[in-house]
């Protein structure tokens, strides 16, 4: 089975900062890689899709990349509005998401 | 736009089985879509359970597999699931979620949502 591991599991940013989070696939998974915002108490939210397609709506500072094993997503400049929980999720076999990383605001 | 809600109880018994509903508006359950549950226990990830086309054809969760039933209702255009023999550990929000065919817009992804349900297990 493949395996999904996401990191950091939390972090601490300020308004401004440029986040990057990475997700590691324990065995090639193409692009079939898919990211997530949740917020408390909601739904998750599709972001990207097929590693780097950014769903329609969704801010231009996200942005994702990588292929085979490694991906990574991007906040470019982080707002207030972005303290949530990110999930990235394999779409190469059976869905699997990653444990989420929950980012803060300083 | 397609929107899903999920409806069902709240209350399971230990041992007794799970049953949601997702209504499914905005569009056709006879499209090119998985229709999917994902839940989340209390303070912890996403879990996908399983997922039904159309067709009826279903994928499931392996180490769920045995307990989770999909099934899709054309004539109401909604969708559930059946997870038989729950213990505490099925306490969770549950989702339903359509997820784009591999040939789709958005190939493999949950791209539409439902606001989630809470299930408790308990007596």
């Amino acid at each position: 089975d493949i395996q999904m591991t996401q990191s950091p599991s939390s972090l601490s940013a300020s308004v401004g900062d440029r986040v990057t989070i990475t997700c590691r696939a324990s065995q090639s998974i193409t692009y079939s890689l898919n990211w997530y915002q949740q917020k408390p108490g909601k739904a998750p939210k599709l972001l990207i899709y097929s590693a780097s397609t950014l769903q329609g709506g969704v801010p231009s500072r996200f942005s994702g990349s990588g292929s085979g094993t490694d991906f990574t997503l991007t906040i470019s400049s982080l707002q207030p509005e972005d303290s949530a929980t990110y999930y990235c999720q394999q779409s190469y076999s059976t869905p699997l998401f990653g444990g989420g990383t929950k980012v803060e605001i300083k | 736009q397609v929107q899903l809600q999920e409806s069902g109880p709240g209350l399971v018994n230990p041992s007794g089985t799970l049953s949601l509903t997702c209504a499914v508006s905005g569009g056709s359950i006879i499209s090119d879509n998985w229709w999917s549950w994902v839940r989340q226990p209390p303070g912890k990830g996403l879990q996908w359970i399983g997922e039904s086309y159309h067709s009826g054809s279903t994928n499931y969760k392996p180490s769920l597999k045995s307990r989770a039933t999909i099934s899709v209702d054309r004539s109401k255009n909604q969708f559930s699931l059946r997870l038989s023999s729950v213990t505490a550990a099925d306490t969770a929000v549950y989702y339903c979620a359509k997820k784009s065919h591999d040939s789709g817009e958005t190939p493999g992804a949950f791209d539409i949502w439902g606001q989630g349900t809470m299930v408790t297990v308990s007596s």
